[in-house]
């Protein structure tokens, strides 16, 4: 099966502008969380969605939402971008159908704020 | 409240020696653990999972319902092991997924 795909790789962008970053899961997987990585503070979870319904949110500003497909590719955009949304943001898919729920990752894209 | 601790931000150790890192966490029920590796410009993968109590690259995790712990181990490590590892926590329900805030190991040749 191929593995979890995220577009675009690197993106930069200025302060106050928005952006959208696209995920597509493992063939079958109904689940798609987003999680923000930083240097500082490592893994930060932003949501899950499930058969595009979000089930589970972290603390991140209301800036920070996302939504799923039905064919569960996920969307999470950030509007008015702040410095500190500098960050590699990975998204992983998992089968909520069968145990063990491990999460496969994608390979993250990196957003630069200047 | 605080799912997963890994006590350690940064880890050392010289090639061939054991290496252990560790994780406890906090959960009633029965979680399921596992252990993520992400190598330098590579993407966060899992390493092993508890419920298959396998080896993968030498590494070993065993769970410790007592301690509530899931320490990863290696008894010689190598450089290549050099990479941050992640501790995560999967309630048996399928609900949120939690990980440990990482461990950077480096291997000294």
């Amino acid at each position: 099966k191929a593995g979890v795909t995220q577009t675009p790789r690197y993106l930069i962008k200025t302060r106050g502008q928005q952006v959208t970053l696209s995920c597509s899961p493992i063939s079958g997987h109904r689940s798609v969380s987003w999680y923000q990585q930083t240097p500082g503070q490592g893994l930060q979870f932003l949501f899950e969605y499930f058969s595009e319904t979000q089930r589970n949110k972290g603390n991140f500003p209301g800036r920070f939402s996302g939504r799923q497909f039905s064919n569960s590719r996920s969307e999470m955009n950030v509007s008015t971008l702040e410095l500190g949304d500098s960050a590699l943001y990975l998204c992983a898919s998992r089968n909520l159908l069968a145990r063990p729920y491990e999460q496969y990752f994608g390979p993250g894209t990196r957003l630069t704020v200047t | 409240a605080q799912r997963v601790t890994q006590p350690e931000k940064l880890l050392s150790v010289f090639k061939g020696a054991p290496v252990e890192l560790k994780c406890n966490y906090s959960y009633s029920g029965s979680p399921e653990l596992f252990w993520y590796v992400q190598y330098s410009r590579q993407r966060l993968q899992l390493l092993l999972r508890h419920i298959s109590r396998e080896s993968i690259k030498g590494f070993t995790a065993d769970l410790n319902k007592g301690e509530t712990s899931f320490h990863l181990k290696k008894p010689f490590a190598q450089e290549e092991d050099s990479a941050m590892y992640y501790c995560a926590l999967s309630p048996n329900t399928g609900n949120q997924f939690y990980f440990g805030t990482g461990t950077s190991l480096t291997v000294i040749p």
